[in-house]
């Protein structure tokens, strides 16, 4: 089935510190492709996505390229910020007649100290 | 508008008790769904509806029933908590059953069986 693999947290960083996550995925199809972020006490919001090979989704300083010759999105930025201190979930989707499905990743813990 | 709205923020019941975590959307959105959140596991799909009157089931849909009687309203029950059902649980909706578009989450609901 579908699945999306991330690294294991937590990440700890210094603030102004270069980030990535790492995220791979297995698909049937040819899915659309999602960072999604989870502050302290709060669902989740969309950070950004891409929705075909070689899409850049950006938002807020945070980057990923969607890359099917290697099934990864990894998301960077460039200077982490102490608010940047969240979980990141990677999710795929596919389009089907049913009602797509996010296929969620277990999430990487991160944290930003001054 | 209100957006995703949940409740209630926190529950505790025993086992073998039963109860409904409430979900509405104001944003006129076709598919609704209910994810738990485990540590390490991710968000995992217990139901979801392609519209009112039509609901079908996830990955984990074993001891919870959903009904979707209006495009709003999005209920989850617990027939018989087990504590295997501490979890938090997060209700989404989408615009559009059949695309990539911006799924938007709830503030959540952790509960707790004893």
């Amino acid at each position: 089935g579908d699945s999306v693999t991330q690294m294991e947290g937590p990440v700890t960083l210094s603030e102004e510190a270069f980030l990535t996550i790492n995220c791979t995925y297995t698909a049937t199809g040819y899915p659309s492709l999602f960072w999604y972020v989870q502050y302290p006490g709060e669902g989740l919001q969309l950070l950004l996505k891409a929705t075909k090979a070689d899409d850049k989704g950006s938002n807020k300083g945070f980057e990923a390229t969607y890359r099917k010759e290697t099934t990864s999105f990894h998301l960077e930025k460039g200077s982490v910020q102490v608010s940047d201190s969240a979980v990141y979930f990677c999710a795929l989707t596919l389009i089907t007649g049913g009602g797509n499905k996010l296929t969620f990743g277990t999430g990487t813990q991160l944290k930003v100290e001054l | 508008n209100a957006g995703v709205t949940q409740t209630p923020k926190f529950q505790v019941l025993k086992t073998g008790q039963s109860m409904t975590l409430q979900c509405a959307q104001d944003m006129n959105h076709e598919y609704m769904s209910w994810y738990r959140q485990d540590p390490g596991m991710g968000l995992r799909l217990i139901h979801y509806s392609v519209g009112a009157g039509i609901t079908d089931q996830g990955e984990v849909p074993n001891g919870y029933n959903v009904s979707r009687s209006t495009t709003e309203d999005f209920p989850l029950r617990l027939l018989s908590a087990a504590p295997s059902q501490t979890s938090v649980y997060f209700c989404a909706s989408r615009l559009a059953a059949s695309s990539t578009d911006t799924q938007y989450f709830g503030p959540g609901t952790r509960l707790t069986v004893l």
